[in-house]
């Protein structure tokens, strides 16, 4: 059974750099059936698609974040990363890590909230 | 970019009823339109693939259909569990993806 779970920082101030990694268990990262995927959600409103990353290292992003957002990948540790610089307080949201399909987001983590605060 | 308009935002009825949900595009996604459902604190669970198709494990009563911009998800006969807040999502320029802003199902 796969399974993904965010780490990182609950809080960062304005202006800095949002740093998360999911780690990947159960499954292989390299396999090339799947788009590894960040998913967020701000307190009490709708999902936004981030971006993806494949094994290879290809990414896509979501073009209202792409000047901020950068996902990378690490095949060795079966982890993927994503990095959301110049963070406001809009960015507060519950951030999901996810595997993405070619039919649908099968498997997601169970989500971490990072709140942009001073 | 394509936009989904799910109507209603909020959908009040008892267990045992019929819910019918719906998701406009705002230009054709052909049938690549998925269905998720989110209980309060737990991530979105796929019910619906390509429209009409139920993900592993989703129960019968649950069912998609439509094509192009207008979509239906219908739950035949709630089941107290089914009380929760219905996420559509497009595909059809994948990997570039969006979402609609929901719809909540509550208890009446």
């Amino acid at each position: 059974q796969v399974q993904l779970q965010e780490s990182g920082p609950g809080l960062v101030k304005p202006s800095q750099t949002l740093s998360l990694t999911c780690t990947v268990s159960g499954g292989s990262i390299s396999s090339g059936d799947y788009y590894w995927s960040w998913i967020r959600q701000p307190p009490g409103k709708g999902l936004e698609w981030i971006g993806y990353i494949y094994y290879s290292g290809s990414t896509y992003y979501n073009p209202s974040l792409k000047s901020r957002v950068t996902i990378s990948v690490d095949t060795s540790k079966n982890q993927f990363s994503l990095k959301l610089s110049s963070v406001t307080a809009a960015d507060t949201a519950v951030y999901y890590c996810a595997r993405d399909e070619i039919n649908g987001v099968s498997y997601w983590g169970q989500g971490t909230l990072v709140t942009v605060s001073s | 970019e394509i936009v989904l308009t799910q109507s209603p935002a909020t959908l009040s009825l008892s267990p045992g009823e019929r819910a019918t949900l719906s998701c406009r595009a705002s230009q054709s996604v052909s049938s690549y339109l998925a269905w998720y459902q989110q209980k309060p604190g737990q991530a979105p669970r796929l019910l619906i693939y390509d429209a009409s198709n139920r993900a592993t494990g989703i129960p019968a009563r649950f069912s998609g259909s439509g094509s192009g911009t207008d979509f239906t998800l219908t739950i035949s006969s709630l089941e107290p569990e089914d009380f929760a807040v219905y996420y559509c999502q497009q595909r059809s320029n994948w990997p570039t993806i969006t979402f609609g802003q929901g719809t909540r199902l509550e208890i009446k």
